[in-house]
């Protein structure tokens, strides 16, 4: 069975530029979570999608934001790139929305220069 | 607030135990994670625990859950220099968010 797929892998990007970064959920799974890991610390909830509605949202600007399709694969945006935003991007898959296990992707590592 | 805490380091020699000590702060969690990050890579969940249990086996992993300290561990048996990683406690909020701790760098020695 695959598992959760990020891509892409790597990506540098300009100050002021935007970028898109996608994760395919397990199979079965319909909750897609985005998380930013700064190097050096945690990951931090950015976004909660579930049946392609928002169910949760982090303490980050509205330059980032996300979506879900039908097929359960989501997108994250982020608009006027900072160099606070070099980070590794983390996508989780659920199987349920609450009370449930959550599964990682290798994540995007993403450098704004 | 929300705020998980780890030590930042342990080391330990190949074949020890390894002890990874956590605390939460939401005592409606529901779900208790352990996961694994080596260098480069993503968050490899290691196992969790359900709130309503004490303890959880798994191999050489066992969790310890003291919900009246809030508190959390993870017990590596026969640790192995392959063991050697960042690992991360997490907490579940209402509606499945994760809380994170700043993780816990675990050496082996051989």
């Amino acid at each position: 069975d695959a598992g959760v797929t990020q891509s892409p892998t790597h990506l540098i990007k300009t100050r002021g530029q935007h970028v898109t970064l996608r994760c395919s959920p397990i199979s079965g799974h319909k909750s897609v979570s985005w998380y930013q890991q700064v190097l050096g610390q945690g990951p931090q909830f950015i976004f909660q999608y579930y049946e392609k509605e928002e169910r949760g949202r982090g303490n980050f600007p509205d330059r980032f934001s996300a979506r879900q399709f039908p097929n359960y694969s989501s997108e994250l945006n982020v608009n006027a790139l900072l160099l606070g935003d070099s980070a590794l991007y983390l996508c989780a898959s659920s199987p349920r929305d609450r009370d449930t296990e959550a599964f990682f992707g290798q994540g995007t590592r993403l450098t704004v220069v | 607030g929300e705020d998980v805490e780890q030590s930042l380091f342990l080391s330990v020699r190949e074949g020890d135990s390894s002890v990874i000590n956590c605390t939460y702060t939401d005592s409606s969690s529901t779900y208790l994670y352990w996961y694994k990050q080596e260098p480069g890579a993503g968050l490899q969940l290691l196992t969790y625990i359900f709130s309503n249990m004490d303890m959880k086996q798994d191999q050489r992993l066992t969790v310890l859950l003291n919900k009246k300290d809030k508190h959390l561990s993870l017990r590596i048996a026969d640790t192995q220099t392959g063991d050697s990683a960042i690992y991360f406690c997490a907490e579940t909020l209402v509606g499945g968010k994760l809380i994170f701790g700043q993780g816990t760098e675990l050496s082996v020695k051989p």
